[in-house]
């Protein structure tokens, strides 16, 4: 199965919050991170949060992190229509063999109704 | 700053012919990255670079596949010969120092159609 799982789809009216959840399996997660993706670009990092945090915030954007149920979510503050666009979750298992691949999710496309 | 530049932006090659894309990270960063997002799904690494030697490429096709980073700067990713299943977007990345988790800073990528 995937290490990384995230709901396909979320929907939300322009100006309420979204919130985009994520799990994954490898306790070892270092790092995990949010990507943003919009039609025909690359990923945009949003936000990371270290695997001994709790939470982080930055502007519009909060991330809570649950370790104990491998539990990651990202909320969106008063949601525009520009916030449209793909959002993946990724983490960055450890390795000993000095290899620190991004492993993702399918993503969270997040539609913004005005 | 200038970012990871990824170059052609797109190509459309038949089945069996021979592709290359090209990606310039930024500045400074000794560790790059190419993965494959096929449609619908998250990238997967192919291969990483340190500098210019390969840190792990188990996950390249090694029979079609083949990438070099020469001097350490500039990489060059190629598919010989090309399957209708290699229609995906192909992410150039790199990161700072790469022998510890850090952020990884992704390019426009190269969207590759095979018919």
């Amino acid at each position: 199965g995937e290490d990384v799982e995230q709901s396909l789809f979320l929907s939300v009216r322009e100006g309420d919050s979204s919130v985009i959840n994520c799990t994954y399996t490898d306790s070892s997660s270092t790092y995990l991170y949010w990507y943003k993706q919009e039609p025909g670009a690359g990923l945009q990092l949003l936000t990371y949060i270290f695997s001994n945090m709790d939470m982080k915030q930055d502007q519009r954007l909060t991330v809570l992190l649950n370790k104990k149920d491998k539990h990651l979510s990202l909320r969106i503050a008063d949601t525009q229509t520009g916030d449209s666009a793909i959002y993946f979750c990724a983490e960055i298992p450890f390795s000993g063999a000095g290899s620190y691949q991004l492993t993702f999710g399918k993503g969270t496309k997040l539609s913004v109704i005005p | 700053e200038a970012g990871v530049a990824q170059s052609p932006r797109y190509k459309i090659i038949e089945k069996r012919q021979s592709v290359a894309f090209w990606c310039n990270p930024i500045s400074g960063h000794a560790t790059l990255y190419w993965y494959q997002q096929i449609l619908g799904q998250g990238p997967k690494l192919l291969i990483q670079f340190q500098n210019n030697g390969v840190v792990d490429d188990s996950q390249l096709p090694k029979d079609r596949f083949s990438a070099e980073r020469l001097k350490g700067v500039d990489s060059t990713l190629k598919i010989q010969p090309a399957k209708l299943e290699d229609s995906a977007v192909y992410l150039c990345a790199s990161s700072l120092d790469g022998a510890r988790p850090e952020t990884q800073y992704f390019g426009p990528g190269t969207r590759l159609l095979v018919l």
